[in-house]
């Protein structure tokens, strides 16, 4: 992708409840990736989860699914059943382009999720 | 199964003068990547190793260089510091160039003064 957006630059959530994250996107290719990368205060980048373009299945991993739109060129994350180790910066994230031997990442700007005990 | 390892975790360095960061990619892992993370953004890509050669390059001067050995490790170099250089600097490995998923280290914090 070339551009990735977030715009919610903070977002809030009640323990044990939903919060959903938005992402957009630009990109002129067909087939893609896409990710969702947390960083806690520890500042590790951890891979939350990942989507295939050509995938018409949205992607889960327990706890956290996405809501991919690609016409919308849209890919929020669901947090459910939100804990307090879900504290943390969320990057959504795509390679800069799908030449071969180009995986270096494309970050948007980020969302500050807090949750509330 | 050993991650990224990067090294130091904190580093104070004055205006002008030359730093050098290192890296150790994941276990199995033969493609280093180097990001820039200023305060509240998200990471910019600085540059790729994959065979000790750069590969891919993001938008930095050639103050920012590189190195990759024989056994994949890479090293970042900054020369003549600015105080715009002061940020996160994490790096990234995978298998190979066309792996999309890649597993991140603890980061390189630097301080320009």
């Amino acid at each position: 992708a070339q551009t990735v957006t977030q715009s919610q630059p903070e977002m809030s959530v009640q323990e044990a409840e939903t919060v959903t994250l938005s992402c957009t996107y630009d990109t002129s290719e067909s087939d893609y990736y896409l990710f969702w990368y947390k960083q806690p205060p520890s500042r590790q980048m951890i891979l939350v989860i990942r989507q295939e373009a050509y995938k018409q299945q949205n992607a889960t991993e327990n706890r956290f699914s996405v809501n991919f739109q690609k016409a919308a060129k849209s890919f929020s994350l669901k947090i459910s059943d939100s804990q307090l180790g879900d504290a943390a910066m969320y990057f959504c994230a795509s390679p800069r382009t799908h030449q071969t031997g180009a995986n270096n990442l494309f970050f948007g700007t980020g969302t500050r999720l807090t949750v509330i005990p | 199964d050993a991650g990224v390892t990067q090294s130091p975790t904190h580093l104070i360095k004055t205006r002008g003068q030359q730093v050098t960061l290192r890296c150790s990619p994941k276990s199995g892992h033969d493609t280093v990547s180097w990001y820039q993370q200023a305060l509240g953004q998200g990471p910019q890509f600085i540059f790729q190793y994959y065979e000790e050669e750069e590969r891919q390059r993001g938008n930095f001067p050639d103050r920012f260089s590189g190195h990759q050995f024989p056994n994949y490790s890479s090293e970042l170099n900054v020369n003549a510091l600015l105080l715009g250089d002061s940020a996160l600097y994490l790096c990234a490995s995978s298998l190979g160039q066309a792996d999309y998923e890649q597993y991140f280290g603890p980061g390189t914090r630097l301080t320009v003064t």
